[in-house]
């Protein structure tokens, strides 16, 4: 049961350009979700935030959107570049009586940025 | 340097040996998560630990697996019989306790089951 997916396995886009992951849901619990970049032999790396109570938050060149009556979100980075080239996951977290933070992540969507 | 860190970086291990892995978490984090990735995949969810409670265990965690953290600081993921299924990175993260904290995970230990 996946709760949190990434259908887009791969995304390339040219320097400069704006890049879009996306990242649906299944759980309504879920109040708080996240964005996490990750480089080969490396551990997850945060990026950005978002709570539920919330549409939209910016920080820099990310801006993560969320659309909760579609149970979707995106991290749109403008503009990219080459070093954004990563694995990026969405992740979520639930409200809850035992209130433990776990997330759930999606897959994971490769990005590549070309010069 | 301040952020998680994770001992050994790589493992590997015949199938049926026992391993065990340290997690440091940042030095004020009460908060202690162990996840696990397999490749393709994004990480799953193992144990979390608050101070040297263990609170919550996955059914991803069978009788193989025991997670300790002692005094609430460090923590060990010990893997007893190991099998190749339990080839993957193991991932440490820390966090503060309270809602919508942000949880930074450590460099991870990659385990190779032979």
């Amino acid at each position: 049961d996946q709760q949190v997916k990434q259908n887009s396995p791969s995304l390339s886009v040219q320097e400069g350009r704006i890049s879009i992951l996306n990242c649906d849901y299944t759980n309504s619990m879920f109040d708080y979700f996240l964005w996490y970049k990750k480089y080969p032999a490396e551990g997850p790396t945060f990026l950005i935030s978002i709570s539920s109570i919330k549409d939209k938050n910016e920080d820099g060149r990310f801006t993560v959107f969320l659309n909760k009556s579609a149970k979707h979100l995106s991290l749109h980075i403008v503009p990219s570049q080459p070093g954004d080239s990563a694995v990026y996951f969405c992740a979520a977290s639930a409200r809850g009586s035992s209130n433990t933070g776990k997330l759930i992540f999606g897959q994971g969507t490769t990005l590549q940025v070309k010069p | 340097d301040t952020g998680v860190s994770q001992d050994p970086r790589h493992k590997i291990t015949k199938r049926g040996q026992n391993v065990t892995f340290r997690c440091d978490p940042i030095s004020e984090h009460n908060r202690l998560y162990w996840y696990r990735q397999t490749l393709g995949q994004g990480p799953e969810f193992l144990t979390y630990f608050q101070n040297e409670a263990q609170l919550e265990k996955s059914r991803l965690l069978s009788d193989r697996f025991s997670a300790e953290r002692p005094k609430g600081s460090f923590s060990t993921l010990e893997i007893q019989r190991t099998e190749q299924g339990d080839s993957a990175m193991y991932l440490c993260a820390s966090s503060l306790v309270g809602v919508r904290m942000v949880q930074f995970f450590g460099p991870g230990t990659r385990l190779t089951v032979l």
